[in-house]
């Protein structure tokens, strides 16, 4: 079946700290890979996308790659502000299907 | 402009009564999706609708659980006879089409079934 994988939180940093949050999926064929966020009291928002192996996403400093032969899809960043701290959520989009199937998500805390 | 906006935001309910979750979509989007949410976890497929179309209901967990979209606009899922057990957050997406586009979320609707 399709699922995801990804470390548990809460992650705890200090700001200006480097991210890594790691997630691996389980698929048939070629599945779409996002990484979603929700800030505190608000709804989920995209935050990266990448739609087939060795794809780049990025957006405000975060960056994941689509990697087909590890089945991960890991979210990093440089260097971490406060504003960052919130939940993130690793998904899929199997091939041919519009289901998003999401992992369980992971709490970053970033303390000044 | 508008996002995806959902209502109530907040729902109440005793046990056995009947609820309706509404969702507005965000304007020319062709795909609806309905996900729940339990706490702590990630947001779990329920149902989606090409147009007015229901394409897919696989993720419904049960007869009490239905949703329509007579128009190709607004959706509302609906829970005949609430448990307890349905007490969640209920998410609501849309998108431009269907198959792997991104699929754009509103803001919840949270069920507390006492």
């Amino acid at each position: 079946g399709n699922s995801v994988t990804q470390m548990e939180g809460p992650v705890t940093l200090s700001e200006e700290a480097f991210l890594t949050i790691n997630c691996t999926y389980t698929a048939t064929g070629y599945p779409s890979l996002f990484w979603y966020v929700q800030y505190p009291g608000e709804g989920l928002q995209l935050l990266l996308k990448a739609t087939k192996a060795d794809d780049k996403g990025s957006n405000k400093g975060f960056e994941a790659t689509y990697r087909k032969e590890t089945t991960s899809f890991h979210l990093e960043k440089g260097s971490v502000q406060v504003s960052d701290s919130a939940v993130y959520f690793c998904a899929l989009i199997p091939f041919n299907t519009d289901k998003l199937i999401f992992g369980t998500g992971t709490r970053l805390q970033v303390f000044p | 402009g508008a996002g995806v906006s959902q209502s109530p935001r907040y729902k109440v309910t005793k046990r056995g009564q009947d609820v309706a979750l509404r969702c507005d979509p965000i304007s020319g989007h062709v795909s609806l999706y309905w996900y729940r949410q339990a706490l702590g976890q990630g947001p779990e497929f329920l149902t989606y609708f090409n147009y007015e179309a229901q394409q897919d209901k696989s993720g419904l967990p049960n007869d009490r659980f239905s949703a329509e979209r007579p128009e190709g606009s607004i959706s509302t899922l609906t829970i005949q006879r609430t448990e307890q057990r349905d007490s969640a957050m209920y998410r609501c997406a849309s998108s431009l089409s269907r198959v792997g586009e991104t699929q754009y979320f509103g803001p919840g609707t949270r069920l507390l079934v006492l």
